[in-house]
């Protein structure tokens, strides 16, 4: 299988802490991609790396990336309630989705 | 305005009936997609159209048919639906560079019972 794979699946974790998921994947990348998914609503695009960048920021989310490794991963930190959804790192280039970490984050 | 909009949301019907799901984007994007989610939130594509013509074709039955009219538009038909089709079926588009950002709409939530 080309899909990525995501760990954790699943996160549970208190208002205020940080966040950590990780994605590993299988194919050449140009970029890698994190996406979140409320409930019910489709995906939501949040942040681009590119595969000559190590690390990138936006906000709250911080973005990695080890190509020697093919893997990914998303910190968010000072979670919040609202940030409760599922979390897809992607490989566009390839139309390749992972498996997805779901995060609840609990007041 | 939204970007990317398909209809219905949501759609219950019978096997071996013919279904079909409208999408639309507004982003002046030359390529559209559909993608199947199944309930374990695994994400595949299913057909890629690139200005009006088709680009991908993953392992999809022949009883889905995807048509798009013009470049702002593409519909996915299905014939003789079976329960395994149940799932969410999400339309979206990118501009045609490979590994640009993708936009998909809100989805559409098929039942087949």
């Amino acid at each position: 299988s080309q899909q990525g794979e995501e760990d954790p699946q699943a996160l549970s974790i208190q208002e205020g802490e940080n966040a950590t998921m990780n994605c590993s994947y299988k194919t050449s990348i140009n970029n890698l991609q994190w996406y979140r998914q409320n409930s019910g609503r489709g995906l939501v695009h949040l942040i681009l790396i590119r595969s000559n960048e190590r690390e990138k920021h936006s906000g709250r989310l911080r973005v990695t990336l080890d190509t020697s490794k093919k893997s990914s991963s998303l910190l968010i930190t000072a979670s919040r309630a609202a940030d409760t959804a599922s979390y897809f790192c992607a490989n566009t280039g390839k139309l390749i989705f992972g498996q997805g970490t779901t995060l609840q984050v609990k007041p | 305005d939204t970007a990317v909009s398909q209809t219905p949301k949501y759609l219950v019907t019978q096997m071996g009936n013919d279904k079909s799901i409208k999408c639309e984007q507004n982003l002046g994007h030359d390529t559209m997609y559909w993608y199947k989610q199944d309930s374990k939130k695994f994400l595949k594509i299913m057909f890629s159209y690139n200005n009006k013509e088709l680009i991908i074709n993953e392992t999809v039955p022949n009883r889905f048919s995807p048509k798009s009219p013009d470049k702002a538009h593409l519909n996915l038909h299905i014939n003789s639906l079976e329960l395994g089709d149940s799932a969410v079926y999400f339309c979206a588009s990118s501009a045609s560079e490979a590994g640009n950002t993708i936009y998909f709409g809100e989805g559409s939530w098929l039942t087949v019972v």
